[in-house]
């Protein structure tokens, strides 16, 4: 069966400090993959989406950049970090065919 | 541009009674595809349920099923027989062509003994 870890589960950092999320998908292959942020009380909104190694596509402006440089990893990054990037981060996969995401467990970002 | 709606922030049930969460949509594409998912307070996200705009029966998966009703645009969640384990936030989403979710901003279901 297909499994997705996010690490870390939490995760507070400094203002101007760089970030590094990690999502891996164990079991299935050449998955789509998503990142998403949930601020606190407010539904998902997607930041990318990829397709494939080295396939990013970028919904919203903004202060984050997202990598794939393996067919199931994908990583979420950040050069400084500003206080609104704070929130709750979700990873998601789907089979490229398919059509339900599979969320991870999320990371919880406080930057202070 | 896709927009889902859901104008209920919380509900109140009380346990085996049934509920249903409002969602309605706004989109000008023929095919998409509904979606409803449940986080609880652990925060991750559980798929629930799933129509497609060109099914004609409204889907069910166990205890939940979605009222899909296209004239109106809306695609309400059932849940029959509540349980204590039912409490939790819901969201509702939406996709058109590729799979890109767009959600609501959630119900918060609390379920009473």
């Amino acid at each position: 069966s297909q499994t997705i870890h996010q690490w870390p589960a939490t995760l507070v950092q400094p203002v101007g400090s760089p970030l590094s999320l990690e999502c891996t998908v164990e079991g299935t292959s050449n998955p789509n993959l998503y990142w998403y942020r949930q601020a606190a009380g407010r539904g998902l909104q997607l930041l990318f989406y990829s397709v494939g190694i080295g396939q990013i596509s970028s919904e919203v402006p903004q202060n984050l950049s997202a990598s794939r440089p393996q067919d199931r990893q994908f990583i979420l990054s950040s050069k400084k970090l500003l206080l609104s990037d704070s929130g709750f981060y979700l990873c998601a996969w789907s089979s490229s065919g398919g059509r339900e995401q599979y969320f991870g467990p999320g990371t919880r970002l406080t930057v202070t | 541009a896709q927009k889902i709606t859901q104008t209920q922030p919380g509900m109140f049930v009380q346990e085996k009674e049934a509920v249903t969460l409002d969602c309605t949509y706004d989109t000008s594409d023929q095919s998409y595809g509904l979606f409803w998912y449940k986080q609880p307070s652990s925060g991750e996200m559980i798929f629930l349920i799933y129509q497609g705009s060109y099914d004609e029966q409204n889907a069910t998966e166990g205890r939940y099923s979605l009222n899909f009703q296209k004239a109106r645009k809306s695609a309400n969640l059932v849940i029959s027989a509540s349980q204590l384990g039912d409490s939790a936030m819901y969201f509702c989403a939406m996709t058109t062509g590729f799979q890109k979710l767009v959600f609501g901003t959630g119900t918060r279901l609390l379920v009473s003994p």
